[in-house]
Formats: structure tokens, C-alpha cells, sequence
């Protein structure tokens, strides 16, 4: 069974960094593009990061391009995203989500992580 | 940055009912679009993909339709796990990838 989960999240005080983690189990994490999505209080979802199967190729967001760094360990079968310079407009309940080979939709998605930046 | 229209915002039907929901793009997409549920307090789930396959494990009321800039999810007669919402995505000329604002599916 494909599962996805995220930790990491949590209070954090503005200007202040955090790593979320994302596990994978039941799939050959090697194989597959994976991203990070969030998802504002009431709001809709946001794509803020990708990064392909061998780290060759990563994208953001502008809104958090320079702040954010995704990553992944191949051997943990893990997924990372460090956070710095959180602001309020940070605060968002984080997703991980695999995409599907060759195209950027998301056929999986972990429980999601809160992150809420607030002195 | 392609920008997704979902429309309406809000959709009242009752159980049982044809709900359809349109999304709009400000560019060609081609037939590269997703459609989403998402329940409260859960994570999304992929319904349509490509704009009109269903996703494993889809039942065959979700259908997805269109090409190019416009788009239409139909759910046919409503069952009350499908009160939700609902949002589209496109996956061409990324980054970035974006979302529509989401309809509200609710019970009237």
C-alpha cells in the first residue's frame, strides 16, 4: 500500500526555519517525481516545490523561491523541505504528493504536516 | 503563470442530482488537467487526470471532459459522500503548477 508521511510540522516564530520530512512507503520512491503543496486555513491549494526522481531538476514557487529548499534521499526513501525566513503567510498545512511519471499530477498525497508561523 | 477560473464557487444539489463544475484556463492547457476532491480535514484525492480518465478506484459517476481552455467535471446522481470540494489543476508549461480557488459541492 502507497503511503505518504509528513512531520516536521509545528509553531515556529517568525524568521525562523523549519524541516518538514515526508516517508514513503509501498513504492519504488526512486522512480517517481514527488512535491510539496500547502494549503492555507480556508484557502485552496498551492504547489511551492518539485523535485524530480534523481534531484536533476527542482522548481518553486515564486513565493517561497530563496527561502525554501526541497530535497530527498533516494537510499531513506524520504522527501525533505527546509524552510527559512517563515512569515506569516507560511502558515499552511503542508502536503507531500507523488506525481505521476511524465507528468506533474498528484496520484498520491500524504496527510499533511500544520506549520504555523506566529510569535 | 496560467491561471485557473472554477466555477461556481458554490454548488447547492441535492443527492441523487447531476452536478457540473467548470473550470476555466487563461491559456491552452491541452488535455493537461486534474480534477481533485478534497473532504474536510483530509488530504486531496486525484478523481480525473489527462481530462477525462478516472483515477483507480474512481466510480464511473466522475467523468471529466474538454480541451484547451475549458473543462467540466459532471458527477452523476449524487451520493452523499461526493458533498465536498472540488479543484482543477493544469501540468503543462510548468513551473509553476496551479490550482483553481475550488467548488464547494454542498448538500441543499
Amino acid at each position: 500500500e502507497v503511503q505518504l508521511v509528513e512531520s516536521g510540522g509545528g509553531l515556529v516564530q517568525p524568521g525562523g526555519p523549519l524541516r518538514l520530512s515526508c516517508a514513503v512507503f509501498g513504492f519504488t520512491f526512486s522512480n517517481y517525481g514527488m512535491n510539496w503543496v500547502r494549503q492555507a486555513p480556508g484557502k485552496g491549494l498551492q504547489w511551492i516545490s518539485y523535485i524530480s526522481k534523481n534531484s536533476g531538476k527542482i522548481y518553486y514557487a515564486d513565493s517561497v523561491k530563496g527561502r525554501f529548499t526541497i530535497s530527498r534521499d533516494n537510499a531513506k526513501n524520504s522527501l525533505y523541505l527546509q524552510m527559512n525566513s517563515l512569515g506569516a503567510e507560511d502558515t499552511a498545512v503542508y502536503y507531500c504528493a507523488r506525481n505521476m511519471a511524465g507528468q506533474v499530477y498528484f496520484d498520491y498525497w500524504g496527510q499533511g504536516t500544520p506549520v504555523t508561523v506566529s510569535s | 503563470e496560467i491561471v485557473l477560473t472554477q466555477s461556481p464557487a458554490t454548488l447547492s444539489l441535492s443527492p441523487g442530482e447531476r452536478a457540473t463544475l467548470s473550470c476555466w484556463a487563461s491559456q491552452s492547457v491541452s488535455r493537461y488537467l486534474a480534477w481533485y476532491q478534497q473532504k474536510p480535514d483530509q488530504a486531496p484525492r486525484l478523481l480525473i487526470y489527462d481530462a477525462s480518465n478516472r483515477a483507480t478506484g474512481i466510480p464511473a459517476r466522475f467523468s471529466g471532459s474538454g480541451s484547451g481552455t475549458d473543462f467540466t467535471l459532471t458527477i452523476n446522481s449524487l451520493e452523499p459522500e461526493d458533498f465536498a470540494v472540488y479543484y482543477c489543476q493544469h501540468y503543462t508549461n510548468w513551473p509553476p503548477i496551479t490550482f483553481g480557488q475550488g467548488t464547494r459541492l454542498e448538500i441543499k
